[in-house]
């Protein structure tokens, strides 16, 4: 079974860090782009950035250029999302995802994990 | 950035009627690549429909998608009482990132 399990998320005061990870299984993970896709309370979808198999391309939305960081690591099916310069606006569930069966099409996700920035 | 544009923002549609969600791009989308998804309360979204046409795995035959270059449409039919849901479109346009649009909600009439 294809299993994205998130970790990480917390409460956080603004301009803080924190570290998200993906754990996979039941995919040969080194095969895959990965997604990090985040959904504040109440609102819609918003794709966040994704990474290449072997991480040498990575892609941000505008709005967290600068501040967060993607990457993974092969050898322990990990996916990594590191924020930094924390904002009120960040404040979500974050869920790991990829296109594991169709190229354009998420077709696996994460259960989430929940980032709340606030004072 | 591609934006892409849902509406209505709100549909109201009885059991065993059809609802017509559209999706709007503010770009050509790149050989239609073109994706919806359904999203129930408390749940992760789960991908219906990809390549603008194509059922995923396990999607029943009454959901169906259709369009090209900036206009696209997911079409339920018959709806059942799992089929209400927030539903979301995303295009995979020539390179990241791969937005989604503001989402549908699918009430019950």
């Amino acid at each position: 079974e294809v299993q994205l399990v998130e970790s990480g998320g917390g409460l956080v005061q603004p301009g803080g860090s924190l570290r998200l990870s993906c754990a996979a299984s039941g995919i040969t993970f080194s095969s895959y782009w990965m997604t990090w896709v985040r959904q504040a309370p109440g609102k819609g979808l918003e794709w966040v950035a994704n990474i290449m198999q072997d991480g040498s391309e990575k892609y941000y939305v505008d709005s967290v250029k600068g501040r967060f960081t993607i990457s993974r690591d092969n050898s322990k099916n990990s996916l990594y999302l590191q924020m930094n310069s924390l904002r009120a606006e960040d404040t979500a569930v974050y869920y790991c995802a990829s296109e594991v069966y169709y190229y354009y099409g998420i077709d696996v996700w994460g259960q989430g994990t929940t980032v709340t920035v606030s004072s | 950035e591609i934006v892409l544009t849902q509406s209505p923002g709100s549909l109201s549609v009885s059991p065993g009627e059809r609802a017509t969600l559209s999706c709007r791009t503010s770009q050509s989308v790149s050989s239609s690549h073109l994706a919806w998804y359904q999203q129930r309360p408390g749940q992760a979204p789960r991908l219906l429909i990809y390549d603008t046409f194509s059922r995923a795995t396990g999607v029943p035959d009454r959901f169906s998608g259709s369009g090209s270059g900036t206009d696209f449409t997911l079409t339920i039919t018959r709806l059942e009482p799992e089929d209400f849901a927030v539903y979301y479109c995303q295009q995979y346009g020539t390179s990241p990132p791969y937005t989604f649009g503001q989402g549908t909600k699918v009430e019950m009439k």
